[in-house]
């Protein structure tokens, strides 16, 4: 089992339509969440860091933490065309190095 | 807006040659990432440096590969010699002291080795 898993897709949605995306991971000592943005040649951009169960909510975007079911995800509300991009789920692993581990990332695509 | 600054921001160069890309963190944070992205392994974390000093490079191909930070505003990562398939998208991501905390990533360098 990897150690962060993402569904490759592609992902389409219509414009306006909610977007979601899923990851799930196998170290139940787990704490930190984050969720990336990578545009086609660019670089990750952080959008939402989650610790705690439940949902936290920042304009259109929602992160939701299911700690016992090993599960995160991000909610995209009213998807836009530029929403378009890799979503890449990276999950902390406290082990003798502590570091971040990313997932595989989903690729979403929002059709006009 | 604090960013990492990564150079060059693309490298052709042929097989067997030297290549050294550098980073520059953002002011302030304690610890440094390198990744290496490809189509086929996604992102791939190489090293990483808390405090400039080496806490995991089990990613790192060591016998070609090597990371330094001589100090807290420069961290490099070179290969030596070159291979084809060490062609990829190199970032380098700065944050602070813990994996509790965001990492923030640099613009790259889009590596090609001939």
């Amino acid at each position: 089992q990897k150690e962060v898993e993402q569904n490759s897709g592609p992902l389409s949605v219509p414009e306006g339509a909610i977007a979601s995306l899923n990851c799930t991971y196998s170290d139940r000592g787990s704490q930190s969440f984050f969720w990336y943005r990578q545009y086609s040649g660019k670089s990750p951009e952080l959008i939402m860091s989650i610790y705690s169960n439940g949902d936290k909510e920042d304009g259109r975007f929602t992160a939701q933490l299911n700690k016992a079911s090993q599960y995160v995800s991000l909610l995209i509300r009213d998807s836009q065309p530029s929403d378009s991009a890799t979503y890449l789920c990276a999950v902390n692993k406290k082990t003798s190095y502590d570091k971040v581990i990313f997932g595989p990332g989903t690729s979403l695509s929002v059709i006009p | 807006d604090a960013r990492v600054t990564q150079t060059p921001r693309h490298k052709v160069t042929e097989m067997g040659q030297e290549v050294t890309m550098r980073c520059q963190p953002i002011l302030g944070h304690n610890t440094v990432f390198w990744y290496r992205q490809t189509m086929m392994q996604g992102l791939e974390l190489l090293a990483y440096f808390r405090n400039r000093a080496p806490l995991d490079d089990s990613g790192m191909p060591k016998d070609r590969f090597s990371a330094e930070m001589p100090d807290a505003t420069l961290a490099t990562l070179k290969i030596q010699p070159s291979e084809p398939r060490d062609s990829a998208v190199y970032f380098c991501a700065s944050g602070w002291d813990t994996s509790n905390q965001p990492q923030h990533f640099g613009d790259g360098t889009r590596l090609s080795i001939l």
